[in-house]
């Protein structure tokens, strides 16, 4: 089984919907983030969290919001779908050691008419 | 100017052979450095990290030059598998903290 998951893997969806995008993991890790990832762009860091209390805002985090519900799920919400969110957006873990690494959920693709 | 700029390619590698490429980044004061693998439509994963002193893994060598501030990737007898999208990867503070600064890839192709 997957260590991080993502729900759902695709998704279309109307200009002004409310869409909620799902990320579980069963790694332990305390921090978990949101990136999307466009064309030409590489991944942009959306919001992260250090902890079930802990929310920060990445470099593209207008127009959407998170939640993390607990350890284990971090919940990204796009309040008011707009076409240039149509992205493929990715979930991450990792742990606070020296590795830096990070595990990546399997994505979401996200389209927005 | 993107913090981290990758040639997009794609190199088309024929088996075997041996293919490098470069990714700058223009904050001197990053301090790791990482080259991730991406399949395409799939999830990143860290190939490996690049040390100061260059290292390698099996057919993988990652170099850093500070001075021109650069990393490099090199692989050598190129697989048919190694078809992916190769990311350049850099953080700015030596601290636990892991927030990356992505490249946006370079393709590579490994033709039979």
């Amino acid at each position: 089984d997957a260590d991080v998951t993502q729900t759902p893997r695709n998704r279309i969806t109307k200009t002004g919907k409310r869409i909620m995008l799902e990320c579980s993991q069963t790694k332990g890790h305390d921090r978990m983030y949101w990136y999307r990832q466009d064309p030409g762009l590489g991944l942009r860091l959306i919001y992260y969290s250090f902890d079930v209390k802990d929310i920060n805002k990445g470099e593209i985090s207008d127009g959407y919001s998170v939640s993390r519900q607990a350890q284990a799920k971090f919940s990204l919400s796009l309040e008011s779908a707009i076409p240039n969110q149509t992205a493929l957006y990715f979930c991450a873990t990792s742990v606070p050691s020296g590795s830096n690494e990070q595990f990546f959920g399997p994505g979401t693709r996200l389209t927005v008419l | 100017r993107k913090e981290v700029e990758q040639d997009p390619g794609p190199f088309n590698v024929p088996e075997g052979a041996t293919v490098a490429f470069n990714c700058t980044y223009s904050n001197s004061a990053s301090q790791s450095f990482f080259w991730y693998r991406q399949d395409c439509r799939k999830e990143p994963k860290l190939l490996m990290s690049v040390y100061s002193s260059g290292n390698e893994d099996g057919r993988f060598t990652a170099q850093l030059n500070r001075a021109s501030q650069y990393i490099s990737l090199l692989i050598r007898d190129s697989k048919l598998s190694d078809s992916a999208t190769y990311l350049c990867v850099v953080i700015e503070k030596a601290d636990s903290w892991g927030k990356l600064q992505f490249g946006a890839g370079t393709q590579v192709v490994v033709t039979p």
